[in-house]
């Protein structure tokens, strides 16, 4: 069983260039959402997606747009990478609202020069 | 400005042992809290979570326990193993106009020694 998939894990991407973040999970989940973690740091919440058609924006938005047209996709896309978003990045799904068990997937580790 | 804060980076125990992780917060809006626990190139995997409205919960040999007051929380790890090593986050949420909100601390990394 897949859970939650993301794609690619790991990229470098040049200042200025687009790229997007792939997540799929195949468990149903309504609430998907994508997190950033820096070192030293906790996950901070960039957006989430409470059902397709649905999103909104989490505590560090800037920079990365998404949509959720299917239950089971939530793409992340940069739109014009800054070096200040070299990170690991972390999507995840869960049944219900985030105060729910989630599930993550291996993450994406992305660097920007 | 930090609302979640987990102010030990690290600690270490003998394994059969208790861990005790703390988490304080800030935010009295915040209405659920939850324990991730991340190994290095995976990620996080829940362990267990609290409502508000209690003060304690048990699973396993993992327990939550809330002090609101104190805005304070804390993990037992009894007997602690060392498959426990790992970065343990504490988490927190509530819905603030019409959004979810969820904060994670900065994570403390648990060793356990054999």
């Amino acid at each position: 069983n897949a859970g939650v998939t993301q794609t690619p894990k790991f990229q470098v991407l040049k200042t200025g260039q687009s790229m997007t973040l792939q997540c799929a999970q195949d468990m149903n989940h309504e609430y998907m959402s994508w997190y950033r973690q820096d070192p030293g740091m906790g996950l901070r919440l960039i957006h989430y997606s409470v059902g397709a058609g649905i999103t909104d924006q989490g505590e560090v938005p800037n920079g990365y747009n998404v949509s959720r047209s299917t239950t089971e996709d939530f793409p992340l896309r940069l739109l014009s990478a800054a070096p200040s978003q070299t990170s690991v990045y972390f999507c995840a799904s869960s049944y219900g609202h985030m105060n729910t068990e989630a599930f993550f997937g291996q993450g994406t580790r992305l660097t920007v020069v | 400005d930090q609302q979640v804060k987990q102010n030990s980076p690290s600690l270490s125990v003998q394994e059969g042992r208790i861990s005790i992780l703390n988490c304080d917060y800030t935010n009295s809006m915040f209405d659920y809290f939850l324990w991730y626990k991340k190994y290095p190139a995976e990620g996080p995997t829940f362990l267990i979570s609290i409502s508000s409205i209690k003060d304690k919960n048990e699973d396993g040999r993992f327990t939550v326990f809330l002090n609101k007051s104190a805005k304070h929380l804390s993990l037992h790890i009894v007997p602690s193993q060392p498959g426990d090593s790992a970065v343990y986050f504490c988490a927190a949420t509530t819905v603030q106009g019409g959004s979810e909100k969820l904060v994670f601390g900065k994570g403390t990394k648990l060793t356990v020694n054999p």
